[in-house]
């Protein structure tokens, strides 16, 4: 497959869960990993393999996997998380690497 | 601590050559995916290609026949070239090391350069 699909916009209350989606093919075969990007910043690593999280990322983020689908999920979210949300991955080939289009999450 | 640091001009004309270079400080070469993305004013991210530290490219196939992607270890930097531009090139270019194992994931990140394609 040669695509990732994310839910284009997506809002949640302070202090809520939220769970943030990416659907694909090649996620059956390939974790995803997941990307916060505010705005003029370069995207920053949040979650990667099974439910990793890189150091100084705050554990109320951690990811899961269904399927042909991964999961995003921020408990507790803060307003420094409002941002766009990039899940990632080798494409079924395992030759290339795909982004999804992208989830604007809104904290109100 | 891997430090990445994109360099190249930030205007150039249609048709000409868009040249980018990513100096890597603080980490080593071997090992990972040295690669570049891009991402369109108010767009999303585009993975463009990768070199890995053996030499082997791989490429987006949208950007195959206009994309080349160089290593130099002794400079320890890599760079793009993007050929015959157009508008639809302008864009900020990221470059990034890509970690490739049972896991897949960018973990470092250059701070990005927006590089226009105007006459």
């Amino acid at each position: 497959s040669s695509e990732l699909t994310q839910d284009p916009a997506v809002s949640v209350a302070l202090g809520q869960t939220v769970r943030i989606t990416c659907q694909g093919d090649s996620l059956r075969n390939y974790y995803a990993s997941w990307y916060q990007q505010k705005p003029g910043q370069a995207p920053v690593l949040v979650i990667y393999g099974e439910d990793n999280r890189p150091s100084g990322i705050p554990d109320r983020f951690s990811g899961s996997n269904s399927g042909s689908t991964a999961y995003l999920t921020i408990t507790g979210a803060q307003a420094e998380d409002e941002a766009d949300y990039y899940c990632s991955s080798r494409d079924s080939s395992g030759n290339l690497v795909l982004f999804g289009g992208g989830t604007k999450l809104t904290v109100l | 601590q891997v430090q990445l640091q994109e360099s190249g001009p930030g205007l150039v004309k249609p048709s000409e050559t868009l040249s980018l270079t990513c100096t890597i400080s603080g980490g080593s070469i071997s090992g990972w995916y040295w690669s570049w993305i891009r991402q369109p004013p108010g767009k999303g991210l585009e993975w463009i290609g990768h070199i890995y530290y053996r030499g082997s490219t791989n490429f987006n196939p949208s950007l195959k026949s206009r994309v080349t992607i160089s290593l130099d270890t002794s400079k320890e930097q890599f760079s793009l070239n993007l050929y015959s531009v157009t508008a639809a090139d302008t864009a900020v270019y990221y470059c990034a090391s890509f970690y490739s194992s049972s896991q897949n994931y960018f973990d470092y990140w250059g701070q990005g350069t927006l590089v226009s394609v105007s006459s």
